[in-house]
């Protein structure tokens, strides 16, 4: 049973790196594509992107210019860097996991952290 | 602006079935499944329905989902209270390079 934990600073200053990180357990982050899905505070799901641990990557066109993907084979995790945030960037960050873009549900996904971006 | 459209409440009283839809495009919806996910307050989002129709093991069969065309529904019927929560539709979008795409969300309140 894979299960997901994000980890990272809960506060960003505005214009800086929000980097955060997503531990796989249960399995390995070989099997499939891992995924960072955001919601700002009293809003819907936007889904950021994904890679697959080859590297491959599949990202939002709105976000594509500042997000960051990566995959970490030895430490079966992988990372999100998003650059020069903005308050607008303020939101709970999902990990989440899928088998490919054309079997592309959600299962499972990790409790999500709190990101506020702030000075 | 999400770009699959979902009507933003829905509701209904218990025992009664309640239908959401999900509105998309030729390059998500009309080429590709859909998926719809449940989240209850504070809690993430679980799938309750992926590839269109199936359910994940665990899901009551009183969800059911269906698409036609560039359109997609979310059914549930015999409401109960615990199915108060929103939902939302997602498919994968076939445009600038590939990317998954979420509808806005519905809130379904249980009278």
């Amino acid at each position: 049973q894979v299960q997901l934990q994000e980890s990272g600073p809960g506060l960003v200053k505005p214009s800086e790196t929000l980097s955060l990180t997503c531990a796989i357990s249960g399995g390995s982050i070989t099997s499939s594509y891992w995924n960072w899905i955001r919601q700002p505070p009293g809003k819907g799901l936007e889904w950021i992107g994904c890679v697959y641990y080859s590297g491959r990557t599949y990202y939002n066109p709105a976000l594509k210019s500042r997000v960051t993907i990566s995959a970490d084979t030895s430490k079966n995790q992988f990372s999100l860097k998003l650059t020069t945030v903005t308050a607008a960037d303020t939101a709970v960050y999902y990990c989440a996991k899928f088998l490919g873009p054309y079997t592309n549900w959600f299962d499972p996904w990790g409790q999500g952290t709190l990101v506020t971006v702030s000075s | 602006q999400s770009v699959l459209t979902q009507p933003p409440s829905a509701s209904g009283t218990p025992g009664q079935g309640v239908t959401i839809s999900c509105s998309g495009s030729s390059s998500n919806i009309g080429s590709n499944t859909v998926n719809w996910y449940q989240q209850l307050p504070g809690t993430a989002p679980k799938v309750l329905i992926y590839s269109n129709n199936q359910r994940p093991s665990g899901v009551p069969d009183r969800f059911s989902g269906s698409k036609s065309g560039t359109s997609a529904s979310l059914a549930i019927s015999g409401l109960q209270s615990e199915d108060e929560a929103d939902y939302y539709c997602s498919a994968w979008d076939d445009s600038l390079n590939g990317h998954v795409v979420f509808g806005g969300g519905t809130k379904l309140t249980v009278l």
